[in-house]
């Protein structure tokens, strides 16, 4: 498995302003990836971001909205940009990739954020 | 095709009796189903995960079964208890390439107590 952190684990933020989501992984994994989860709701994954290359995004998001980095394998971030209340959501990194016997995917613990 | 159908919306059990949740997918392609089980203001953390070789897995209390010709799994947690009070997810997956998940719609359960 993986220990996972996030930070920060929740915030407040206004309209039209951004807010960077770090993620950090305790070894190094292939892949990383963003999800978000509506109050209540599923996750919906926003994308995949493999070291080295350009994040990968799902329909429906867009990197302008949604910047990504990875660095390094063990570290990635996720930027929600000129945020709306629409925004408010759960965001959940999670790693997985070849270095697992099968492909499981482990998740962090998740960045509350409240946008008003 | 993508999509992953999960059923009950919401359960509720009485304390010692079986609580079965069930997905169903389309797409043949996919050959890794896991399943996860979250508590409010945590991450989704892996309870138990199947191939499509087997037909079931067991792990405790928790049991996966699998009917890869009708496309469903389903899990099963055997006395049930007040502390299996989550909401579980099921998921499916490529075991190569892309390593995507796609999750169903999650069923809350509330064990009584």
């Amino acid at each position: 498995s993986a220990v996972i952190s996030q930070k920060p684990s929740r915030d407040i933020c206004q309209r039209g302003t951004s807010l960077t989501i770090q993620c950090q992984v305790d070894s190094q994994v292939t892949m990383m990836f963003w999800y978000r989860q509506q109050p209540g709701q599923s996750l919906t994954l926003i994308a995949t971001a493999n070291q080295g290359s350009e994040a990968t995004y799902e329909s429906g998001f867009v990197i302008d909205k949604f910047p990504i980095s990875r660095p390094n394998l063990t570290f990635s971030t996720l930027t929600v940009s000129n945020m709306s209340p629409e925004d408010s959501s759960i965001y959940l990194c999670s790693v997985g990739g070849r270095q697992y016997s099968y492909n499981e995917q482990f998740f962090g613990p998740g960045t509350r954020l409240t946008v008003l | 095709q993508q999509q992953v159908k999960q059923s009950p919306q919401s359960l509720i059990v009485q304390k010692g009796g079986i609580s079965i949740i069930n997905c169903a997918y389309e797409n043949t392609a996919f050959d890794y189903f896991p399943w996860y089980q979250q508590f409010p203001g945590k991450g989704p953390a892996l309870l138990i995960a199947i191939r499509p070789d087997v037909s079931e897995k067991k792990e405790g209390r928790f049991t996966i079964s699998f009917n890869k010709s009708a496309k469903q799994f389903s899990l099963h947690i055997m006395d049930s208890q007040p502390g299996d009070s989550a909401t579980y997810f099921c998921a499916a997956s490529y075991s190569s390439g892309t390593y995507k998940y796609i999750f169903g719609t999650g069923t809350r359960l509330k064990v009584l107590a």
